[in-house]
């Protein structure tokens, strides 16, 4: 069946760095994927849309200059997330679709800490 | 506005106690109701997409149905290994193929 690779799947960084997550879908091409933030026991919230190409679309509070996501290859998309702060520790997850696949595949998710 | 609220938050069963969680959904049209298990620390497993009113689908002990208003994830003689948290998830025509998530059921099984 389709996979999604995230990678890492922890991670802890000092406050005011940058940490990179990659979200790569292995068996398949994915023109679209989304990207979720989830905080201990509440559900998905979905951050932006990433398309392969172009400029992602963000959730209505999700500040674009702070959560950096580029869709450089059909099989690989990235979020950055700049000068990280405490409050940005929270799980973060990937997911794509896959034409004539029914549902949504999600990476196995990154915890993220910022000390 | 699109809305998924699931119940109840927390359900602990017995081992072969069968129960059902709901998922209800305010949307605009749907185009699709998912079912996802999380296990913690992971992403969510696929379970089922159900497109209109009065589908169903069945996988092992789980059976999934759908209203015009909600959903239903009927578990049957569960296991212990079926404890999970159980999102549910709607698609809303001209969303933009996006997921609107409820909050989850946390399902425990104990022996």
């Amino acid at each position: 069946g389709a996979v999604v690779s995230q990678h890492p799947s922890r991670v802890i960084c000092k406050s005011g760095t940058s940490v990179k997550i990659e979200c790569r879908s292995l068996d398949f091409q994915a023109t679209t994927m989304f990207w979720y933030r989830q905080f201990p026991k509440q559900s998905l919230m979905l951050m932006a849309t990433s398309n392969e190409g172009s400029k992602a679309t963000y959730e209505q509070g999700v500040e674009k200059d702070k959560f950096l996501i580029n869709h450089a290859s059909l099989t690989l998309s990235t979020l950055t997330v700049t000068s990280a702060h405490p409050e940005d520790s929270s799980f973060y997850i990937c997911s794509a679709s896959r034409q004539g696949h029914d549902g949504y595949t999600f990476g196995s998710g990154t915890r993220l800490t910022v000390v | 506005e699109d809305q998924v609220t699931q119940s109840p938050e927390a359900l602990r069963l017995q081992e072969g106690e069968s129960s059902s969680l709901n998922c209800s959904y305010t949307v605009s049209g749907l185009r699709g109701l998912f079912w996802y298990r999380q296990d913690p620390g992971k992403g969510p497993e696929f379970l089922f997409t159900l497109y209109s009113a009065g589908e169903e689908k069945e996988k092992e002990r789980l059976k999934a149905t759908l209203t015009k208003k909600e959903s239903f994830l009927h578990i049957t003689a569960p296991k212990p290994e079926d404890s999970a948290t159980y999102l549910c998830a709607v698609q809303a025509a001209g969303g933009y193929n996006k997921l609107i998530f409820g909050a989850g059921t946390r399902l425990a099984v104990h022996p």
